[in-house]
């Protein structure tokens, strides 16, 4: 069993959408949620960064973390054209320093 | 700009020859990493350097060599690379050092090596 899944997709929706993404994780010790954007032939951008359980903001984007379900979750509100990319979810634990395990990613496609 | 800087961008080379990928951070980080993307695979982390002292061999073959100078520098040494070693090499930076964890690394735009 990967310790992070992740639906790789493409997931297509039209402009305005909601485009909703997860993970699913194993290791009960992940302390620390993150995901990232990447845009083809570039690298990983850090979009947005939770600690434990509960939901988090940032303009049209919301992560949300439910620790208890191993399960975290971003949403991107009034999906853009320009938010086609591939988005991966990472995680990481305080006592494995500094490393992160990322899920594969999932392509999201926002179609005009 | 993300302020990690790999060169080359792309790379192709042959399995009996020595190439090596650069990555410079200029964001005055404390902690460098190397990973591999593939096709449909997570990324993986191959190693890291904090201080400049290696912290972490994720069991990487011998066939990569890393080496850093310094907190600003990290190389990766190839030689006798295989067909399956083609991917995306993305070198990433952070903040903390030893005994801080710090997960906002900020990665580079990545070397996309092709072994023939």
């Amino acid at each position: 069993q990967k310790e992070v899944e992740q639906d790789p997709g493409p997931l297509s929706v039209p402009e305005g959408a909601i485009v909703s993404l997860n993970c699913t994780y194993s290791n009960s010790a992940f302390q620390y949620f993150m995901w990232y954007r990447q845009y083809s032939r570039k690298g990983p951008e850090l979009l947005m960064y939770t600690y434990s359980s509960g939901n988090k903001e940032d303009g049209r984007f919301t992560a949300q973390v439910d620790k208890s379900s191993k399960y975290i979750s971003l949403f991107i509100r009034d999906s853009q054209p320009s938010d086609s990319a591939t988005y991966l979810c990472a995680l990481a634990d305080k006592a494995a320093g500094n490393k992160l395990t990322f899920g594969g990613g999932t392509r999201v496609l926002v179609k005009p | 700009e993300t302020g990690v800087t790999q060169t080359p961008r792309h790379l192709v080379m042959g399995m009996t020859n020595k190439k090596s990928l650069k990555c410079e951070q200029h964001l005055g980080h404390n902690a460098m990493y190397w990973y591999k993307q593939s096709a449909k695979k997570p990324l993986e982390l191959m190693f890291v350097y904090n201080f400049k002292e290696q912290t972490e061999n994720n069991s990487v073959p011998s066939r990569f060599s890393p080496e850093c100078p310094n907190s600003s520098h990290l190389f990766l040494h190839l030689h006798t690379l295989q067909p399956e070693d083609s991917a995306l090499y993305l070198c990433a930076s952070s903040q903390d050092g030893v005994g801080g964890l710090n997960t906002e690394a900020f990665f580079g735009q990545g070397t996309r090596l092709t072994v023939v």
